[in-house]
């Protein structure tokens, strides 16, 4: 069991379909993190958000669209997903960026995502 | 800029100490060398992290030579369960972002 709780495990959406993936985490982290997983490869980080808001976004394409309602919440919304974007979604907290503190990424099992 | 370098598969005996290297020639001197693991279909697991001395925690030892241009991750006494991918980044959660490079397969056999 992780700390970082990411639903749904398991996700099947058609290329016209609107899902979101949800990522909760409890231990007052205010960093959270969008990594995509291809099979046999390392995660590839996707977004960021920083004390709620967006600090990093890897370039990814406007169908895949992040948002932070609150510190403990994090949503990937997906919107029109092509069969390449099939993966594994994994979702990371920290305790947040400071000048004097280096805490390390807790993880979450992922969502692993077919578009069909 | 550079990530790690690492070996791409290793085997270790069960039972015996694991020693995976890791090549980190431009880390800066801000950033920490951080030791992940990842096994089949779960998440990445935080194992130890440190910045100039060596560490010591309940899953491993970090040695980290004195110009920091490399470091060894330790297991003391590897398991069956110890099988998986260890990733060993450099990093500075100020302003950066923890990059995976391609990691080392450590396969553990009884």
């Amino acid at each position: 069991d992780t700390e970082v709780t990411q639903t749904p495990k398991h996700l099947v959406m058609g290329m016209t379909n609107k899902k979101s993936l949800k990522c909760e985490q409890h231990m007052g982290h205010r960093a959270m993190y969008w990594y995509k997983q291809k099979a046999k490869k390392p995660p590839e980080l996707m977004f960021v958000y920083s004390y709620e808001k967006l600090s990093i976004n890897e370039s990814v394409p406007s169908r895949f669209s992040p948002e932070c309602p609150n510190s403990s919440l994090l949503n990937l919304h997906l919107h029109a997903l092509q069969p390449e974007d099939s993966a594994l979604y994994l979702c990371a907290s920290s305790q947040g960026p400071s000048r004097t503190n280096n805490s390390p990424l807790h993880f979450g099992n992922g969502t692993r995502l077919t578009v069909t | 800029d550079a990530k790690t370098t690492q070996p791409p598969s290793m085997d270790c005996a069960e039972g015996r100490a694991a020693n995976l290297p890791c090549n980190h020639s431009t880390i800066s001197g801000n950033e920490y060398v951080y030791w992940y693991r990842q096994i089949h279909s779960q998440g990445p697991q935080y194992i130890i992290h440190g910045l100039k001395n060596n560490e010591t925690n309940e899953m491993a030892s970090l040695i980290i030579t004195e110009d920091r241009k490399s470091s060894t991750l330790i297991l003391p006494h590897a398991t069956l369960r110890d099988t998986a991918v260890y990733y060993c980044i450099k990093f500075r959660e100020y302003g950066n972002k923890l990059v995976f490079g391609a990691g080392t397969i450590l396969r553990v056999k009884s």
